[in-house]
């Protein structure tokens, strides 16, 4: 299995709405990532986990929230999105954190916040 | 720091070659490739490590120049397949772990 599965494709919320995204890999890679991006634009980092403990959070306001409950899945946790977070979100894995190994997207969460 | 990619965009014939730079102001461990079509995710396509080297497979190459903090993508004799946006991701040496991906560099290949 060299894929990284996400959940739902499609999501669309309210902004009093608490929903979650869930992400899978089976590949045993031991980091995993959150990415947000934006139409036309690069990913950009939320949140990276590393052998299931989080090790960068780049400043993303609290109403995200992830959660790594073993080395495969990893979930990001929804509340009172505001318009502005409406973007396709991306989970990443690589082997680990190390030098030399590319990350291996998953096809993303569209997500609307109305 | 986000590194810089040029051009913004580039428009090719099937069969033309392209080139896609990517400098960044910090010094890099390492500089990898991703290709994203409209829609779909970003698939990776190398990484090339300190050490200043050279990789690539099939027509798709590319160089990393550490000392000048630059990396260089090259696409030969392009297939409408390599149509998308092309992004370079680069990780700093001063900021241990922080990883940044370019600003793109959309491809369009016409017949």
């Amino acid at each position: 299995d060299t894929e990284v599965t996400q959940t739902p494709k499609h999501l669309v919320m309210g902004m009093t709405n608490k929903k979650s995204l869930k992400c899978e890999q089976h590949m045993g890679h031991r980091a995993m990532y959150w990415y947000k991006q934006k139409a036309k634009k690069p990913p950009e980092l939320m949140f990276v986990y590393s052998y299931e403990k989080l090790s960068i959070n780049e400043s993303v306001p609290s109403r995200f929230s992830p959660e790594c409950p073993n080395s495969s899945l990893l979930n990001l946790h929804l509340h009172a999105l505001q318009p502005e977070d409406s973007a396709l979100y991306l989970c990443a894995s690589s082997q680990d954190r190390t030098e030399g190994y590319g990350y291996t997207f998953g096809s993303g969460t569209r997500l609307t916040v109305v | 720091q986000q590194p810089v990619q040029s051009p913004q965009a580039v428009i090719l014939r099937e069969g033309e070659d392209a080139v896609i730079n990517c400098s960044s102001s910090k010094a890099l461990y390492s500089v990898h490739w991703y290709r994203q079509k409209h829609g779909e995710a970003p698939v990776f396509l190398m990484i090339l490590l300190k050490g200043g080297e050279q990789k690539g497979h099939d027509k798709i190459s590319a160089s990393f120049n550490e000392k000048k903090q630059q990396s260089s993508l090259y696409l030969t004799a392009s297939q409408l397949s390599y149509s998308g946006t092309y992004f370079c991701g680069t990780r700093e040496i001063t900021t241990g772990n922080q990883f940044y991906f370019g600003t793109g560099t959309s491809l369009t290949v016409i017949p």
